[in-house]
Formats: structure tokens, sequence, C-alpha cells
């Protein structure tokens, strides 16, 4: 079986400020990793995955996330963040050998204050 | 227009009454998801079809019944619909790669409150 954590549910920070949000998973076989977006009142909406090769992935709006297999760590970061970052985000999880199940983290809502 | 639509959108109802819930998908996906999110805990699975004669239980089915009428539209049902159903309700679509790194897209889901 396989899980996912988001040890933060809220993340509050400045414009302009850094963030990471944090996630940790477990899985006994390899797994692809994903982040997912979801603004108010809208579905979600992929931000970047990790399937393979370099463990930096660049997303859409100046995110990124890095593996960290040790840590089993995908972290999700942005060097710069603007108002219109304020959403929930959540991390997900696909086993190699899970077909096509992901598992979401619990969420983690990123409020941006001016 | 949206690629992935749910109808309605919010729906309030009362315990013990029939409910369901459609999503039609414009991507020319085989796969369809039905998840519900309830805060703190994610996304959580209810159905999977990957295709019109293939449906799955995920990981909470209890309760809930699904119809894959066409490619293009998967319903959800509530049989008989409980407070604890009350949740935001989501579709989902992805391309049949059968490698697991094809992307889910997701519909703008479904408000349901039970009384």
């Amino acid at each position: 079986a396989q899980s996912v954590t988001q040890l933060d549910s809220q993340v509050p920070v400045f414009e302009e400020a850094p963030v990471e949000l944090r996630c940790n998973y477990s899985s006994s076989v390899s797994v692809y990793l994903f982040w997912y977006v979801q603004y108010p009142n809208q579905g979600l909406q992929l931000l970047l995955k990790y399937l393979s090769g370099s463990t930096l992935v660049k997303g859409i709006n100046g995110f990124e996330a890095e593996f960290n297999k040790s840590q089993t760590s995908f972290h999700l970061r942005k060097p710069s963040v603007h108002i219109s970052d304020t959403a929930e985000y959540f991390c997900a999880v696909r086993n190699h050998n899970a077909g096509n199940m992901l598992t979401f983290g619990g969420g983690t809502r990123l409020m941006v204050k001016p | 227009d949206a690629d992935v639509t749910q109808t309605p959108r919010n729906r309030i109802t009362k315990t013990g009454k029939r409910i369901m819930l459609e999503c039609s998908q414009t991507k020319g996906h085989d796969r369809m998801y039905w998840y519900r999110q309830d805060p703190g805990l994610g996304l959580r699975l209810i159905y999977y079809s990957f295709d019109v004669k293939d449906i799955n239980k995920g990981e909470i089915s209890d309760g809930y019944s699904v119809s894959r009428q066409a490619q293009a539209k998967f319903s959800l049902s509530l049989e008989s619909a409980i407070p604890n159903q009350t949740a935001l309700y989501f579709c989902a679509t992805s391309d049949a790669t059968g490698s697991g790194t094809d992307t889910q897209y997701f519909g703008p889901g479904t408000r349901l409150t039970v009384l």
C-alpha cells in the first residue's frame, strides 16, 4: 500500500516571499509523483510530475519540486509567491504496479498575504 | 468549453433520497474516475472505469454505484443518501497509456449536501 503525508495543512506567507510545501510518501515499490493545485471553486489541475530522470522537476507558474528517494519526499517550492498563488495544493503518488490509481495527500492550503 | 463537465454543480438533498451526479468529457479519454474530497483527507477514489465495459471499485465505494453510459459519460449514484456523504465530488479522466505516467484531468466538482 502507498500513502502520502502533507505535513502542513495551512501555510501563510507574505507576497514575494519564498515558500516550500512539504510532501512525504511511503511505498514499497517505485512511484510516480504529482503535485496538483486547486484554485477556489475549481477542480484540480496538474502543476508538475516526476516520472524519471532529473530529480528536479519544473512546473507551471514558477513552481518546482525535488524528488528525494532516500527521504521519500517530493517538496514543492517557489522562490517568490504572488497573491494569485493562494490555493490548495495536493501531492499525489502512483505506484508503478498499482494500475492507474492515484493516492492523494490531505492537501496544504497556501495563503499569500499582501 | 470545458473538457470535463459535471452536473449539477451544487445539490442539497435529504437523507434517504436517491441522487445522481453526472460527468461528461470531450477529451476522448477512455479512463474516468469519481473522487470525493473531504477537508484534511484529500481526494479519495470511489469508482473508476477503464472503458465502457470495465468498472472497478475504489477505496470507498460503499453506498455508491456508477454507470458508464458511453465513453464520454460516467455517472455516480447515491442510492440512499446519508449525511456523511456530504462532500465535494470530482470526476476525472485520463488517457489509457497503461504506463501510470498519464495525467488526470478534473472537472469543476459537485458540492453535495445531505441534510
